[in-house]
């Protein structure tokens, strides 16, 4: 079974800063996708970023970039100049494809943009 | 863009009643995911099912059942309904093997 691991149940950090969230997943598989989900206190799962293993060069989606580094199986998320808006619970979740394609979640990390 | 729909977006039940929700997957997604998310815990994994048929189960209880239509929309039936039901329950949907798209979930409270 694919594990993922989300060590940091709670960060802060300050409006305008930069922010690095950790995970870190368990899997002998080569072939898989990797993503980052925030969830805002409405509770709505919203797609952030999304890695494919097989593509060395690292996701980026404006604000937010990831550190992808598949020997280590690590899979961090930066938020550069952090928005009070960001401030949600962040899931790190792997897929592994053509097997049902269900998520493994990570515990989250709850992420509070301090003005 | 269109988005996943569920219905209703609240439910609320007593003990051992039956429940059913509601999904609609993003126009030409085939596959639908459906989580359950308890107070404070990571969503876990239910059942999916692709082009009608279930593609994968996860924990699943016995007392639930689910199904994909011909129109592609998906139903989760829920019997006997014990207080540790009450959770978010999230559909998803996708392309298959691509992003999964999550509805804004239905919030079963079972009193």
């Amino acid at each position: 079974a694919q594990t993922v691991t989300q060590s940091q149940p709670e960060m802060s950090v300050q409006e305008a800063e930069t922010v690095t969230l950790s995970c870190t997943y368990d899997t002998s598989e080569n072939n898989y996708y990797l993503f980052w989900y925030k969830q805002p206190p409405s509770r709505q799962m919203i797609l952030v970023i999304r890695q494919e293993a097989y593509k060395q060069q690292n996701a980026t989606e404006n604000r937010f970039s990831v550190n992808f580094q598949k020997a280590a199986k690590s899979f961090s998320l930066k938020i550069s100049d952090s928005q009070l808006g960001d401030t949600a619970m962040y899931f790190c979740a792997f897929m592994k494809p053509n097997t049902g394609n269900q998520f493994y979640f990570g515990t989250g990390t709850s992420l509070t943009v301090i003005p | 863009a269109a988005g996943v729909i569920q219905s209703p977006r609240h439910l609320i039940k007593e003990k051992r009643e039956t429940a059913t929700l509601k999904c609609y997957p993003i126009p030409r997604h085939d596959t639908v995911y459906w989580y359950q998310q308890g107070p404070g815990q990571d969503p876990q994994f239910l059942i999916s099912f692709y082009e009608k048929m279930q593609s994968d189960k996860g924990s699943i209880p016995d007392r639930f059942s689910a199904q994909q239509f011909s129109d592609y929309h998906s139903e989760l039936n829920m019997s006997s309904l014990e207080l540790g039901d009450s959770a978010l329950y999230f559909c998803a949907s996708t392309p298959r093997g691509d992003t999964q798209y999550f509805g804004p979930g239905t919030r079963l409270t079972v009193l």
